[in-house]
């Protein structure tokens, strides 16, 4: 299994900053997602990061709103832009473990909450 | 597309009781199917997981799953609950034969034991 860190484990902001949060993982993995889990509710993929390549949003998140980096194999970074109360969740990156065609599964971090004031 | 239906959002049970969390899904191929549990203010955990070998899945802590094709469904089960198994849990699927390998989670169940 990967191990997966996240910083900062949680912050509060003010509406209209941006905050930047980092993903490292153990391994070199090829992709790396970003999800959201808004206050009791379940998780919603934002998008998809493959290393050296733009990163995949899911319908309703953009570019502009939450740009991603993803610079090496073992690394990403998602930034919340223009904050609102509305973006107050639980940001959680995850990772692939290993061969996806041999059924392995996606491993999570432990997530960064956001509260936007 | 793929989506997948917890049918229960809130599940309280005697602990020493049998739990079952059910989950139906839909995928217009063949699914990778898992079960998560998300603890207070902790990360998420795999319990189990269906990747198209046996049908009868065993996972961590006594949990296990069945999937069954003709009924769409993956539920979980226990058979004697603890006060430990308190937690959400996300039932989940997969499409790995179309390449995307994002996971599609369901709305959670919120069990609760009761002593």
């Amino acid at each position: 299994s990967a191990v997966i860190s996240q910083k900062p484990s949680r912050d509060i902001c003010q509406r209209g900053t941006s905050l930047t949060i980092q993903c490292q993982v153990d391994s070199q993995v090829t992709m790396m997602f970003w999800y959201r889990q808004q206050p009791g509710q379940s998780l919603t993929l934002i998008a998809t990061a493959n290393q050296g390549s733009e990163a995949t949003y899911e319908s309703g998140f953009v570019i502009d709103k939450f740009p991603i980096s993803r610079p090496n194999l073992t690394f990403s970074t998602l930034t919340v832009s223009n904050m609102s109360p509305e973006d107050s969740s639980i940001y959680l990156c995850s990772v692939d473990s290993g061969s996806w065609l041999a059924g392995e599964t996606q491993y999570f971090g432990p997530g960064t909450r956001l509260l936007v004031l | 597309a793929q989506s997948v239906t917890q049918l229960d959002s809130h599940v309280s049970v005697s602990e020493g009781t049998p739990v079952l969390l059910r989950c139906n899904y839909s995928s217009s191929y063949s699914p990778s199917l898992f079960w998560y549990v998300q603890h207070p203010n902790k990360g998420l955990q795999l319990l189990l997981k269906y990747t198209s070998a046996a049908t009868l899945v065993k996972g961590i802590n006594g949990f296990e799953a069945e999937f069954k094709k003709s009924e769409t469904s993956f539920h979980l089960t226990k058979p004697s609950a603890h006060m430990s198994d308190a937690a959400e849990y996300f039932c989940v699927v997969s499409e790995r034969d179309t390449g995307r390998r994002a996971l599609t989670f369901g709305s959670g169940t919120r069990l609760q034991v009761q002593p």
